[in-house]
């Protein structure tokens, strides 16, 4: 499965939308994006998934660029709940097991 | 949404002993189920794959005799950690998918080994 780079940490005001970025320079052209997100002390949630267009979902968005080889997450509005460690993970099937890197650390301030 | 549980939520048990911990999905079956474990400010590591009807494939590094993972049906596998000792303590997750692209989580074992 490709490999996928995220920044550390980022942080954000409540309300305020949060673009979280992810390369995945090596991916291929049928290779899934997922998003996934961890509370503390929680197992992940899944937040969403795409292969080449963009997606919407009630909880975000995915944007995925033309070439395929970086994405973005959006969070429309941050609340104190979205704090949270978020994973970018690229996979070669949409039933693939996951492989979890160190993800982004989100901090949301009121 | 799906749901996937863990039972118990958290465990202690003394060194050499074995522990089991159950995965269910509560409201779907699945024929594949996976195994996480979780250190301290660490991420998710991927153990094994639980397969219904036949052996779980580990990841590399994990061991098989350690680790036993049994799929006994469509709604059920469990991890069993035998001869326990100190350095397996961990948060231990597993997952489903309901539906393709959607992995499930369950909330966790927390197991301490004193």
């Amino acid at each position: 499965d490709a490999k996928t780079t995220q920044p550390n940490s980022m942080e954000s005001n409540e309300e305020e939308p949060v673009h979280l970025p992810c390369n995945h320079s090596t991916i291929s052209g049928t290779d899934y994006i997922h998003w996934y997100r961890q509370l503390p002390s929680q197992g992940p949630e899944y937040v969403i998934h795409g292969l080449t267009s963009n997606v919407n979902n009630r909880m975000a968005s995915l944007a995925i660029a033309e070439d395929r080889k970086s994405s973005t997450l959006i969070l429309h509005r941050a609340t104190l709940r979205d704090a949270a460690v978020y994973y970018c993970i690229v996979t070669t099937d949409s039933w693939g097991k996951l492989q979890f890197g160190a993800g982004t650390q989100v901090v949301v301030t009121p | 949404g799906a749901v996937v549980s863990q039972h118990p939520s958290w465990v202690i048990c003394k060194s050499g002993t074995s522990v089991k911990i159950e995965c269910r999905s509560l409201d779907f079956q699945a024929t594949t189920m996976f195994w996480y474990r979780q250190f301290p400010k660490q991420s998710l590591m991927l153990m094994a794959t639980s397969n219904e009807g036949s052996k779980a494939t580990y990841e590399q590094g994990v061991e098989k005799d350690k680790f036993l993972i049994n799929h006994a049906s469509l709604t059920l596998s469990t991890l069993t950690v035998t001869s326990a000792h100190p350095e397996d303590s961990s948060f231990y997750i597993c997952s489903a998918y309901p539906v393709p692209g959607e992995q499930y989580f369950g909330p966790g074992t927390r197991l301490t080994v004193t």
